[in-house]
């Protein structure tokens, strides 16, 4: 069975401040991991996405993550938070692409203060 | 290429009744899969369907029930509504491919009274 823990329910950055969310995974098989965003009132977007290829992804909006197997981690990182960026983040795990369930963290809701 | 599209965006029923929502499937994606989103919760898989059958379900009652069409769009059926089902219903479609992505509708706000 497969499972994600976002560490922090609540974070806030000020803007232009590095933006730090915290996902931990749990797979009895190499993993794909995913991050997706949720603005107030809409569906997901998707920001990024590790496959089993490179480690460190790069993703829309100045967004990237790492994968580190020996930490079971996947932490997504922007170097310059944007007021834009306020939203609720969620951090995805699945066994491969389109056609198996992604079993979801609970998320992380990013507030960005001027 | 219009995405992902949901219908109706809000709902309101009480509890007993019966609802169905719908979801077209971004062009060209033939797999379709359901997703409840409780409030302050992440997202949960419902059931998936592909060639109009429902290939994997997850742990959810019976009384969650869904349809595909020959053009992939998709039903998602709930009877007896509880409270506890008052949630934001997101639809998900893509390729059956491992290296695909899923792309989410704007999804479907169910209030039940």
């Amino acid at each position: 069975a497969q499972s994600v823990t976002q560490l922090g329910s609540h974070v806030s950055v000020s803007e232009g401040a590095l933006v730090l969310l915290r996902c931990n995974y749990s797979s009895s098989v190499p993993p794909y991991l995913f991050w997706y965003v949720q603005y107030p009132n809409q569906g997901l977007q998707l920001l990024l996405k590790y496959t089993s290829a490179a480690t460190l992804v790069k993703g829309i909006n100045g967004f990237e993550a790492e994968f580190k197997k020996s930490e079971t981690s996947f932490h997504l990182t922007k170097p310059s938070a944007h007021m834009s960026d306020a939203a609720e983040y969620f951090c995805a795990v699945n066994l491969g692409g389109g056609n198996t369930p992604l079993v979801f963290g609970k998320g992380t809701r990013l507030s960005v203060i001027a | 290429d219009a995405g992902v599209t949901q219908s109706p965006t809000h709902l309101i029923k009480t509890r007993g009744q019966q609802v169905t929502l719908r979801c077209s499937p971004k062009s060209g994606h033939d797999t379709v899969s359901w997703y409840q989103q409780a409030l302050g919760q992440g997202p949960q898989f419902i059931f998936q369907y592909y060639e109009e059958e429902e290939r994997q379900r997850g742990n959810f009652p019976d009384r969650f029930s869904g349809h595909q069409f020959p053009n992939y769009s998709s039903e998602l059926n709930v009877n007896a509504l509880l409270l506890g089902d008052s949630a934001l219903y997101l639809c998900a479609s893509s390729f059956r491919d491992p290296n695909d992505e899923q792309f989410f509708g704007p999804g479907t706000r169910l209030t039940v009274l």
